[in-house]
């Protein structure tokens, strides 16, 4: 089983900034089958990049995906109040079973 | 729209049983594999079954494997989720979950139903 290790655990930014964060795999996703979710408090995940690098439907261009084999990026290019939530990383390049990553929390400095 | 509306959470005892519902619309539901996913209170999502489009062939996490079965009839677009030997670790909100055509991709999740395993 594949296991993603994201970092940091929690990134303070500012409205504006650019955020970026990593999610690292303990082998090869394979295909680069690897997509990025956004939770906020309350609610259900949303799709935002799948194949490492695809947005999901509807999903701005200010968000971005990058990277192949064990190192993955998301990438926010200018953080809008709306940003702020749980990132989770998901493999999906071995499945089943498909794996998340533990998350990272983006807050508000 | 695609709506995926979760049934059945509740507090059960430790070893009792439970059956999860989810109601699917919105979309041609026997043309997509369907997912179970878990969120702990507090913590992240933990991913716990997988079946087929046709029902034909199913997967399970580890950490339920022999104890929960996944299953759908795709004439009433309802996915199923029964779940035995409950313990605490079970306690969760569980989401329903759309797999999209790309493979593996989870394209819409429901708002989840909260199982809460607890004497």
């Amino acid at each position: 089983e594949i296991v993603l290790t994201q970092s940091p655990g929690t990134l303070s930014l500012s409205p504006g900034e650019r955020a970026t964060l990593s999610c690292r795999a303990s082998q090869s996703v394979s295909s680069s089958y690897l997509a990025w979710y956004q939770q906020k408090p309350g609610q259900a995940p949303r799709l935002l990049i799948y194949d490492a690098a695809s947005r999901a439907t509807g999903i701005p261009d200010r968000f971005s995906g990058s990277g192949s084999g064990t190192d993955f990026t998301l990438t926010i290019s200018r953080l809008e109040p709306e940003d702020f939530a749980v990132y989770y990383c998901q493999q999906y390049g071995s499945s089943p079973p498909i794996t998340f990553g533990q998350g990272t929390r983006l807050e508000i400095k | 729209e695609v709506q995926l509306v979760e049934s059945g959470g509740v507090v059960v005892q430790p070893g009792g049983s439970l059956r999860l519902s989810c109601a699917a619309s919105g979309f041609t539901f026997d043309d997509y594999a369907m997912h179970w996913v878990r969120q702990a209170p507090g913590k992240g999502l933990e991913w716990v079954s997988l079946i087929t489009w046709d029902g034909g062939s199913t997967y399970y996490a580890d950490s339920v494997k022999g104890r929960f079965t996944i299953s759908r009839d795709n004439s009433k677009n309802s996915l199923y989720l029964l779940m035995n030997s409950l313990t605490a670790e079970d306690t969760a909100l569980y989401y329903c979950a759309q797999e999209s055509t790309f493979g593996g991709v989870i394209k819409d999740w429901g708002q989840g139903t909260l199982v809460t395993v607890s004497s």
